[in-house]
């Protein structure tokens, strides 16, 4: 079975600080791993994936996540956070390969950057 | 136009109303999906459709009744709902590669359908 953690509800940073959003996740192997972004109102929106390779992905308006294996986590992280990055973000996980193919979501963070 | 749309954005109906979500992909996928997003929830994973046809199905109330006539579009039929039944309705697709049941990675979502259930 797979399944995914979004440990904080809220995040709360003020304007051109560095963000984090955490995100744990469990598989039976090796995992597919993303990040989606959801404005109000609007459908989900992909960010960036690890598939395989470079353990540091880079992805849309400057966002980045690090895979840590060891930890089973996928953290999506920004150097400077601005007022427009204010949204929803989804942690999403699916085998790369047997049981499920289908991604499994989490409940979401709401990230609030102040000005 | 591109991309994922649904129709139409927001719907409001009584319980005893018959009444259809629209879904159309634009991105030449062959797989669909419908997820229910409820506030303070998961996103509840509704119905897959790969290559026209229905691959899982994670017990969904027979009111909620899905069609998929070609590999672009996606409909939701929806008929005595109920209250609780009020949330954004999100269509998305995605590209499979290979064998049925085998689905490749990235879900393109559509704007969603805001239902309300009086």
């Amino acid at each position: 079975a797979q399944s995914v953690a979004q440990p904080e509800d809220q995040v709360n940073v003020a304007e051109g600080n560095p963000l984090t959003v955490k995100c744990t996740y469990s598989v039976s192997g090796n995992p597919y791993l993303f990040w989606y972004v959801q404005y109000p109102n609007r459908g989900l929106q992909f960010l960036l994936k690890y598939i395989t390779g470079d353990n540091l992905v880079k992805g849309s308006y400057g966002f980045e996540a690090e895979f840590n294996k060891s930890q089973t986590s996928f953290h999506l992280k920004k150097p400077s956070a601005l007022v427009s990055d204010s949204a929803m973000y989804f942690c999403a996980v699916r085998e790369s390969s047997g049981g499920s193919y289908i991604p499994t979501f989490g409940r979401g963070t709401s990230l609030i950057v102040h000005p | 136009e591109t991309g994922v749309t649904q129709t139409p954005r927001h719907l409001v109906m009584g319980m005893t109303n018959k009444k259809s979500l629209k879904c159309e992909q634009h991105l030449g996928h062959n797989a669909m999906y419908w997820y229910k997003q409820s506030a303070k929830k998961p996103l509840e994973l509704m119905f897959v459709y790969s290559l026209e046809e229905r691959v899982e199905n994670n017990s969904v109330p027979s009111r909620f009744s899905p069609e998929c006539p070609n590999s672009s579009h996606l409909f939701l039929h929806l008929h005595t709902l109920q209250p609780e039944d009020s949330a954004l309705y999100l269509c998305a697709s995605s590209q499979t590669p290979g064998l049925a049941g085998e689905f490749t990675d990235t879900q393109y979502f559509g704007p969603g359908t805001r239902l309300t259930v009086l």
